[in-house]
């Protein structure tokens, strides 16, 4: 079967630097997505990639390792506002989104 | 209108009724999308349409069904509402299916009594 796994929740303080990882298993792959999603909003689109690497976009980047199966979003000089879940997924075969259960960060003063 | 939008907000339904979930774009995207959050699961679709005139099923697919008449509607319908689709129901569109990002309604809360 398809499975994206990411931790349920993470803490981290205000100004610091946290690191979300995902890793998956899928028919197929075309890009990894990563959304952020508010409590009670919409998710919102913060990154894909598709190739292996780092891609770099101000405070948040995200990285891949297709041989791995493998993605983290690094998010820098962390603001209350961050305070969000953040959603991995991955497209498969069939263009189709598969999508992990999301992580619960909590920013700390 | 601007962006995407979904109507209602919130609903309360007695099971056994009809409802249908309203999803209105002016992006002229191809393809939408119907997904269902519920507590810790990821965002699971139900149904998608890659362009006006076509649906599909998604992973999720039973006790719904869904139309695509013209480019800008999404219309999801339950055709006798069950307690275990009480969820967030969130509409999506993109360019295309293949590697776009999706852009996402404020989503429709609905509890099934």
């Amino acid at each position: 079967g398809q499975n994206i796994d990411q931790p349920t929740e993470m803490t981290a303080t205000e100004g610091a630097i946290v690191q979300i990882n995902c890793t998956y298993q899928t028919s197929g792959f075309n890009g990894l997505f990563w959304y952020q999603q508010h409590a009670g909003e919409a998710p919102t689109f913060l990154s894909y990639n598709v190739l292996d690497g780092l891609e770099e976009k101000g405070r948040f980047s995200s990285f891949l390792s297709r041989s791995k199966g493998y993605s983290y979003l690094l998010l820098k000089e962390l603001q209350m506002k961050d305070s969000a879940s953040y959603l991995c997924a991955v497209m498969d075969s069939n263009y189709q989104l598969i999508w992990g259960a999301g992580t619960k960060l909590i920013i700390k003063p | 209108i601007a962006g995407i939008t979904q109507a209602p907000t919130s609903q309360i339904l007695a099971a056994g009724r009809r409802m249908t979930l309203r999803c209105t774009q002016d992006m002229r995207h191809n393809a939408m999308y119907w997904y269902r959050q519920d507590l810790g699961l990821g965002l699971r679709l139900i149904h998608y349409s890659n362009t006006a005139g076509t649906t599909g099923k998604g992973e999720v697919p039973d006790g719904y069904s869904v139309s695509r008449a013209n480019t800008d509607d999404f219309p999801l319908t339950l055709a006798s509402a069950v307690p275990s689709q009480t969820s967030v129901y969130f509409c999506a569109s993109s360019d295309d299916r293949e590697g776009n990002e999706q852009f996402f309604g404020p989503g429709t809360r609905l509890t099934v009594l």
